[in-house]
């Protein structure tokens, strides 16, 4: 069954721009993970944050969690053409296997 | 190269066919999957092993079957497939412990059944 779920399903915005993703879901995590994925590619792997975690930076990348109402969000700052991909959060509420939202599309123009 | 080399990167069969999905990791690490994805739909988790041990099997048809020889190799053979079988195949590896970390996912797998 699916356990995260992205909000907005796309998203479009200029170069230079900050992009904001969410991602709710259901139920415990030991950890939630955001991953890009540009078209017809595999995933990549962005960041990981750990259940006891509330906040986490990778570059132009930071991720929050919020365990309280079961969210996270994922903002990229400083946007770029070649951030244009769709963007995953994943959870690992089954154990070891990581179940996936069905994404965000988001597109920046230059 | 992510480290996961999943070869064919493109396979189009017919529905009578026998064919087989690689996948190849050499970054050590003990845990390897296969996902499904198809258009606009979330990534299904179709098979998990750990330890070269099969530990999941996502009540996946049997006309898929997976193998896995060692802790390097993983295969997905294919045979009599559906043309709703049609999807980008990915393979991931991981390392499987407590905390959890990232997988590292293959380029995939196009596939097209006619």
């Amino acid at each position: 069954s699916q356990q995260g779920e992205e909000d907005p399903q796309a998203l479009s915005i200029q170069e230079g721009e900050n992009a904001t993703m969410n991602c709710s879901y259901k139920t415990s995590i030991n950890n939630l993970q955001w991953y890009r994925q540009n078209s017809g590619r595999g995933l990549v792997h962005l960041i990981l944050i750990r259940s006891n975690e509330r906040e986490k930076h990778s570059g132009r990348l930071r991720v929050t969690l919020d365990t309280s109402k079961k969210s996270s969000s994922l903002l990229i700052t400083a946007s770029r053409a070649a951030d244009t991909a769709s963007y995953f959060c994943a959870t690992d509420a089954q154990g070891n296997k990581l179940v996936f939202g069905a994404g965000t599309i988001l597109r920046v123009k230059s | 190269e992510t480290g996961v080399t999943q070869t064919p990167r493109h396979l189009v069969m017919g529905m009578t066919n026998k064919k087989s999905l690689k996948c190849e990791q050499h970054l050590g690490h003990n845990a390897m999957y296969w996902y499904k994805q198809s258009a606009k739909k979330p990534l299904e988790l179709m098979f998990v092993y750990s330890l070269e041990e099969r530990v999941e099997n996502n009540s996946v048809p049997s006309r898929f079957s997976p193998e896995c020889p060692n802790s390097s190799h993983l295969f997905l053979h294919l045979h009599t497939l559906q043309p709703e079988d049609s999807a980008l195949y990915l393979c991931a590896s991981s390392q499987d412990g407590p905390g959890g970390y990232g997988y590292t996912f293959g380029s995939g797998t196009r596939l097209t059944v006619v």
